[in-house]
C-alpha cells in the first residue's frame, strides 16, 4: 500500500515547456507540502496546504502554481520551465499543521531535467 | 540562512562500528526530527525529540538534544550495509501552528561491509 506517491517519478523537457506533477496521499492526512531538492540534496519547502487551503507558500516564482482539488491530492503545475527548475520534487504530508510537531511522510519524487 | 546544519557531511564507517552524527541549529524549538533518504528514495522519517526532553531511543538509534547548545546528535549504533544513507536533522522554529519544518545540510553515511 503505497502511502504518497507521486507521478511521473521522471521527467524530461525542455526549457520553456509546461509540465505537471501530480501527488497523492491515502493516510487520511490534512496537510500536504511540495519540497525541492537540488543537486547538493538541499530539501526546501514550496508550499504547504492544509485540507485544500494553502498555508505556507515560500518564495517560489509565480511559474510554480499548486493546486488542491480534495485534501487527499496535491498537485503542482509549472510553466515555462527554466534550467534552474531542475531538481527532484518530493510530496509529503502530514497530520497536522504544525511543521514540528509532526513526521512527514514523503513520496518517492520526481525527478525533473529542463534541457 | 538554513535553520539546521549536520556534521560531518560524509562518513565512511566499518560494519558494525557506531554512527555519530551531529545537527546544530539557530533558532528556538519545539521539537526536532531526524529523517532518512535512501539514494533515489525520499525522506523518511526515524525520530523526534521534544525539547522538553534530553534522549529518545528507537531500536538502534539514540537521538540527543542540548537546547542549551542548541544542538542534537543521532547516533546508530552496530551499523549495518542498510544504514547507508543520507540522515538530515529538521526543525521547525517556536511558534502556534503553520510552522514550517526546515531541513540541515545532510550527513552521508556509507558503511563499508
Amino acid at each position: 500500500d503505497t502511502a504518497v506517491s507521486q507521478t511521473p517519478k521522471y521527467l524530461v523537457t525542455q526549457m520553456g515547456n509546461d509540465k505537471s506533477i501530480k501527488c497523492e496521499q491515502n493516510l487520511g492526512h490534512d496537510t500536504m507540502y511540495w519540497y525541492k531538492q537540488d543537486s547538493k540534496k538541499f530539501l526546501k519547502i514550496m508550499f504547504s496546504y492544509n485540507n485544500k487551503e494553502l498555508i505556507i507558500n515560500e518564495t517560489v516564482p509565480n511559474r510554480f502554481s499548486p493546486k488542491s482539488p480534495d485534501k487527499a491530492h496535491l498537485n503542482l503545475h509549472i510553466n515555462s520551465l527554466e534550467l534552474g527548475d531542475s531538481a527532484v520534487y518530493f510530496c509529503a504530508s502530514s497530520l497536522g499543521t504544525s511543521g514540528g510537531e509532526y513526521e512527514q511522510y514523503f513520496g518517492p519524487g520526481t525527478r525533473l531535467t529542463v534541457t | 540562512s538554513q535553520q539546521g546544519e549536520e556534521d560531518p557531511q560524509a562518513l565512511s564507517i566499518q560494519e558494525g562500528e557506531n554512527a555519530t552524527m551531529n545537527c546544530s541549529y539557530k533558532t528556538s524549538i519545539n521539537n526536532l526530527q531526524w529523517y532518512r533518504q535512501n539514494s533515489g528514495r525520499g525522506l523518511v522519517h526515524l525520530i523526534l525529540i521534544r525539547s522538553n526532553e534530553r534522549e529518545k531511543h528507537s531500536g538502534r538509534l539514540r537521538v540527543t538534544l542540548d537546547t542549551s547548545k542548541k544542538s542534537s546528535s543521532l547516533l546508530i549504533t552496530a551499523s549495518r550495509a542498510a544504514d547507508t544513507a543520507s540522515y538530515f536533522c529538521a526543525t521547525a522554529s517556536s511558534g502556534f501552528g503553520n510552522e514550517k519544518l526546515t531541513f540541515g545540510t545532510g550527513t552521508r553515511l556509507t558503511i563499508i561491509p
